[in-house]
């Protein structure tokens, strides 16, 4: 089975602090998401990679950023933390066998609290 | 820029019911791709099914079958002979072919439907 590991299920930071949230999935994909939820917003991209070194903005990149520099990681960063990024945080990896648009796979979340 | 709406919020039925549940979408795209996911209280976000826009046979798993109607941009989820299991978040999602593979334009999130089944 494909496992997606979020490093920390619950964090709590403070406003201005930088913040890193870890994600490794063990499955060799190429593809690697982070998306935010929110009640009654569903789910929202904020950034993908689909290769080492390369990221490409989703729809709410504003005030984060990510790193992925090896395949199986993929990083989120909370430049400077802010009281509107207290939200779930779920990371999502896909495959690119066959060209055939693979499911993503998801990790348990950080619910990240900015206080 | 795609759009999914998921149009009930809440849904509530008695164990061993039928219940559907409603998904629309807005795109210009021709190969796209559909999905139901399921979010327990556990938070792991679970796939239910898949529906590839070029196919017209409508997919089904076990209890899960959806109904795909691509002119009227509409992809409901219908769960047979629901269980106490099936109280969950359920998200319809919509991602766009990507001629790379492997979904690296990312997904597109409905609302959500929260659907709790009732001993």
């Amino acid at each position: 089975d494909v496992k997606v590991t979020q490093s920390s299920r619950y964090l709590v930071k403070r406003t201005g602090e930088k913040v890193f949230l870890e994600c490794v999935q063990d499955m060799d994909h190429e593809n690697m998401f982070w998306y935010r939820q929110d009640p009654g917003l569903g789910l929202r991209l904020i950034y993908f990679s689909y290769d080492v070194k390369m990221k490409e903005k989703g729809d709410i990149p504003e005030g984060y950023s990510v790193s992925r520099e090896k395949k199986e990681r993929f990083s989120l960063i909370l430049e400077s933390a802010s009281t509107n990024q207290t939200s779930m945080y779920l990371c999502a990896s896909s495959s690119d066998i066959g060209y055939s648009n693979q499911p993503q796979h998801f990790g348990d979340g950080t619910r990240l609290s900015i206080l | 820029a795609q759009t999914v709406t998921q149009s009930q919020p809440e849904m509530s039925v008695q164990e061993a019911e039928t219940v559907t549940l409603s998904c629309t979408y807005d795109t210009s795209e021709n190969n796209y791709y559909l999905f139901w996911y399921k979010q327990p209280p556990s938070r792991q976000m679970i796939l239910v099914i898949r529906q590839e826009a070029y196919k017209q046979q409508n997919a089904t798993e076990n209890r899960f079958s959806v109904n795909f109607q691509k002119a009227a941009k509409s992809f409901s989820l219908k769960i047979s002979d629901s269980q106490l299991g099936d109280t969950a978040m359920y998200f319809c999602a919509f991602m766009k072919h990507s001629i790379t593979g492997g979904g690296a334009d990312g997904l597109t999130f409905g609302k959500g439907t929260h659907l709790i089944i009732q001993p």
